[in-house]
């Protein structure tokens, strides 16, 4: 019921770009982007829901395929700031409901 | 406007002592979350209440934990008696029906001596 994330985890250069991507085995309402640096709490990113959207948050989009029940995270220019754990969460069924998490993937950016 | 408000931030406790952790959910948020995480399963889904009512406590591992909600701004999730194994971060969160965006405290540190 977890989705998966792949990759694990990712080292990248300042400027470089990465993709994170979240599959399930179940049908999605919508997928939900977190990041959560080291001690904290987890923040929001964005939100997509069934339709095919994609979204954009400064210089990290994402797109939402639900025929593949999958969604991908693109993270472009990176910054340092970006390092991080990105977590996906899946929503699957109508209106209001649980959110489950994937493992993570643990980001590191370096100058 | 504050944020999610969590107690303790640490809790240091030896095996079968009861555990409370406290919670205070922004004002006007009607979805209130208690998750775990630790390193092997990451963040767990225990329960979840709107508008005060228990939705969904299937996450909830064992009988040995409950949570209650007497009203709209304060939550707690007890466990009772504690084990080792329940050490991890206890996060409880927020949200409005229908944004979708989940507020998180920061967390409560819970180590089960």
């Amino acid at each position: 019921q977890q989705p998966v994330q792949s990759p694990q985890a990712v080292i990248l250069r300042e400027g470089e770009d990465a993709v994170i991507n979240c599959s399930s085995s179940k049908a999605l309402y919508s997928v939900h982007w977190y990041r959560q640096k080291h001690g904290e709490a987890p923040v929001f990113l964005m939100i997509l829901l069934k339709g095919g959207e994609q979204k954009g948050h400064d210089k990290i989009s994402a797109s939402f395929n639900e025929k593949k029940q999958q969604s991908s995270l693109y993270l472009t220019a990176s910054q340092l700031s970006y390092s991080g754990t990105y977590f996906c969460g899946t929503e699957s069924s109508g209106g209001y409901n649980k959110l489950i998490f994937g493992a993570g993937t643990r980001l590191a950016v370096h100058p | 406007d504050a944020g999610v408000i969590q107690s303790p931030r640490h809790e240091v406790t030896e095996m079968g002592q009861e555990v409370t952790l406290r919670c205070k959910p922004i004002s006007g948020h009607d979805y209130l979350f208690w998750y775990r995480q630790t390193m092997m399963r990451g963040l767990e889904l225990l329960i979840y209440f709107n508008n005060n009512v228990p939705i969904d406590d299937s996450g909830m591992p064992e009988d040995r934990f409950s949570a209650k909600m007497p009203n709209a701004s304060f939550s707690t999730l007890k466990i009772q008696p504690s084990e080792p194994r329940d050490s991890a971060v206890y996060f409880c969160a927020s949200d409005r029906t229908n944004t979708g965006e989940l507020f998180f405290g920061e967390g409560s540190r819970l180590t089960v001596l």
